[in-house]
């Protein structure tokens, strides 16, 4: 089964520290894979794809298929950033997504 | 525009009950899911509409869940029977076809508890 795996449940760090959320896959092909971020009482929102090499808000993400990894990152963390994560690949083919458990990002002043 | 909206945003049902739960997508977006998130569980796939095509029902929990997409648009989640297990938020999204095939617009989620 395509799994996704966000090992960690919280991560807690301190303003201007960096930070990386973890998320591995289950291998399958060439996966499109995502982040999707929900900050407190606000809607769950894209953050960024992976196809789109695109840095947001300061967070990247890098795909390694060597470890099947896509874990996010960003080199000095904001209290605005704090929120809950979900990492997500597609579903073969259409528009489906399996998502992981999600990592609570908690930035401390 | 308007985004994705859900209604109720809050329902409380007793176990045994039938609940309907509805969504109203992004005028124009062809795909429409349903997800239930739970705590400890993340975000749980239930189920998926494609412009005409068949649904995805692939991760419909038991046969106490349906849903339906009248006429391209709303969509209907019905769950029967009701049981505690049922409690969660769920949510609704859709998108565009073609390259937003996956940019997913999430709707603000139905908490449903069951006492």
């Amino acid at each position: 089964a395509q799994r996704v795996t966000q090992p960690e449940k919280l991560l807690s760090v301190f303003k201007g520290a960096p930070v990386e959320l973890k998320c591995n896959y289950s291998y399958s092909g060439s996966p499109e894979l995502f982040w999707y971020v929900q900050y407190s009482r606000q809607r769950l929102q894209l953050l960024l794809r992976h196809i789109s090499r695109e840095s947001i808000k300061g967070f990247t993400a890098d795909l390694n298929k060597g470890e099947t990894s896509f874990h996010l990152k960003k080199p000095f963390a904001q209290e605005e950033d704090s929120a809950m994560y979900y990492c997500a690949r597609a579903y073969n083919q259409g528009g489906k997504l399996i998502f992981g458990q999600g990592t609570e990002l908690s930035v401390k002043p | 525009g308007a985004g994705v909206s859900q209604s109720p945003s809050n329902k409380v049902t007793e176990k045994g009950k039938d609940v309907e739960l509805r969504c109203d997508p992004i005028s124009g977006h062809t795909a429409l899911y349903w997800y239930r998130q739970s705590l400890g569980q993340g975000l749980e796939f239930l189920i998926y509409f494609q412009g005409n095509s068949a649904p995805d029902k692939s991760g419909l929990p038991s046969d106490r869940f349906s849903a339906e997409r009248t006429g391209g648009s709303v969509s209907t989640l019905t769950i029967q029977r009701t049981q505690q297990e049922d409690s969660a938020v769920y949510l609704c999204a859709s998108s565009p076809s073609g390259q937003g095939l996956y940019e997913q617009y999430f709707g603000p989620g139905t908490r449903l508890t069951v006492t």
